[in-house]
């Protein structure tokens, strides 16, 4: 069975600190994708980044970056120098090839304080 | 170019009652996702449909929840004699997915269901 765990239920920092999201997740399969979605407080999720699992380069867009470690099965999301409209609550989610439903993890609230 | 829609935004029911809640996806998407969102949770999967058959309603909870997309373009969920714990907000997604390679799905604002 496919899960995705986000221990982080609250992180809280201050502007232009950086920031580090865990994602660790679980599957049988060798063929799968992850993504991060970010939920922001007007609720539409917005997508941020998907990975296949074939591919463990890290990636950095902007302020963002990303660290997949098939090792230990996490897809880390760190923020950069955070910015008050980084507050939203952030979705790691895997979805199996051969599956078409995407499993979320509970969340991360993360908030950025001025 | 319009994204998702979902209609209504919100929709307060009593328990017992009918509802359906549509969606609109973004065209010329074959790929549609049905998810329930619950307070403080991530959201769940409930179905998929690839065109207008129903690939995967692996997470449709119980027979009252049942869905439709007869044209492969609007989708419509159904739920029947709601109870309380079907409050929630309902998701919407697409995506251009061929049928192996799920791309990026595209969410709606989705529908806050409140059932008294």
């Amino acid at each position: 069975a496919q899960k995705v765990t986000q221990a982080q239920t609250e992180i809280s920092v201050v502007e232009k600190e950086d920031v580090t999201l865990d994602c660790v997740y679980e599957t049988r399969d060798t063929t799968y994708y992850l993504f991060w979605y970010k939920q922001p407080p007007s609720g539409e999720l917005v997508f941020l980044i998907r990975r296949n699992s074939f591919d463990e380069q890290n990636e950095i867009s902007g302020r963002y970056s990303w660290n997949f470690q098939k090792s230990t099965s996490s897809f880390n999301f760190t923020i950069t120098a955070s910015q008050v409209v980084d507050s939203a609550v952030y979705f790691c989610a895997l979805s199996e090839a051969r599956l078409n439903d995407m499993r979320f993890g509970a969340g991360t609230r993360l908030t950025v304080k001025p | 170019g319009a994204g998702v829609s979902q209609t209504p935004s919100n929709k307060v029911t009593e328990k017992g009652k009918y509802v359906e809640l549509r969606c609109d996806p973004i065209s010329g998407h074959t790929a549609l996702y049905w998810y329930r969102q619950s307070l403080g949770q991530g959201p769940e999967f409930l179905i998929y449909f690839q065109g207008t058959g129903a690939a995967d309603d692996s997470g449709l909870p119980n027979d009252r929840f049942f869905a439709v997309r007869p044209e492969g373009s609007v989708s419509t969920l159904k739920i029947q004699r709601t109870e309380r714990g079907d409050s929630a907000v309902y998701l919407c997604a697409s995506s251009s997915s061929p049928r192996t390679s799920p791309h990026e799905q595209f969410f709606g604002p989705g529908t806050r269901l409140t059932v008294l």
